[in-house]
């Protein structure tokens, strides 16, 4: 089966950095996606990575290690706004695209 | 104007109901998604179609039953709805179906059974 694990719960501070993690155990690797989903909203896409190495888009920057299983998502110059939940996806192989979430990150951002 | 459109975006319904949640997307994407969010906020793909066809079908109950009158709408219907059918229920599309396209989705429909 696939998994794909990440922290529950993480709060930060306005102005600070943090870094969201995420870990998959798949059936092969074709790219993984992050997104933000804030309470009672849909996921919006922020980055997707499919070879090692960092992308950086702004405030946000996305990291990934397919070594590893691992990938990370770097979120600077923390706003109230960032308060959401971050969810990682991965796509397996095989010939059906069936994305792959984790159960996502609630991250809490404090004045 | 709203890319991927969901309706309704609430739904209360009685057990033993059949309820249909409509989808369209205006971005001209050939493939689309319905997707279910549980308490737990785990999303997992339920169907997928790209130009009317159904090319995902993950083992969901045949009381869910996709319908896709053309590709710039798919829908939703619901037999017999059962207490454990209580989620969040988005639709997305995509350009294609390549690794590399991203997914947009919709507002979500949040629906109840009681």
């Amino acid at each position: 089966g696939q998994n794909i694990d990440q922290p529950t719960e993480m709060t930060a501070t306005e102005g600070a950095i943090v870094q969201i993690n995420c870990t998959y155990q798949t059936s092969g690797f074709n790219g993984l996606f992050w997104y933000q989903q804030h309470a009672g909203e849909a996921p919006t896409f922020l980055s997707y990575n499919v070879l090692d190495g960092l992308e950086e888009k702004g405030r946000f920057s996305s990291f990934l290690s397919r070594s590893k299983g691992y990938s990370y998502l770097l979120l600077k110059e923390l706003q109230m706004k960032d308060s959401a939940s971050y969810l990682c996806a991965v796509y397996p192989s095989g010939s059906a695209r069936q994305l792959t979430f984790g159960s996502g990150t609630q991250l809490t951002v404090l004045p | 104007d709203t890319a991927v459109s969901q309706t309704p975006k609430y739904l209360v319904t009685q057990m033993g109901n059949d309820k249909s949640i409509k989808c369209e997307q205006n971005l001209g994407h050939d493939t689309m998604y319905w997707y279910k969010q549980d308490s737990k906020k785990f999303l997992k793909i339920m169907f997928s179609y790209n130009n009317k066809e159904l090319i995902i079908n993950e083992t969901v109950p045949n009381r869910f039953s996709p319908k896709s009158p053309d590709k710039a709408h798919l829908n939703l219907h619901i037999n017999s709805l059962e207490l454990g059918d209580s989620a969040v229920y988005f639709c997305a599309s995509s350009p294609e179906v390549r690794f590399t396209d991203t997914q947009y989705f919709g507002p979500g429909t949040r629906l109840t059974v009681l």
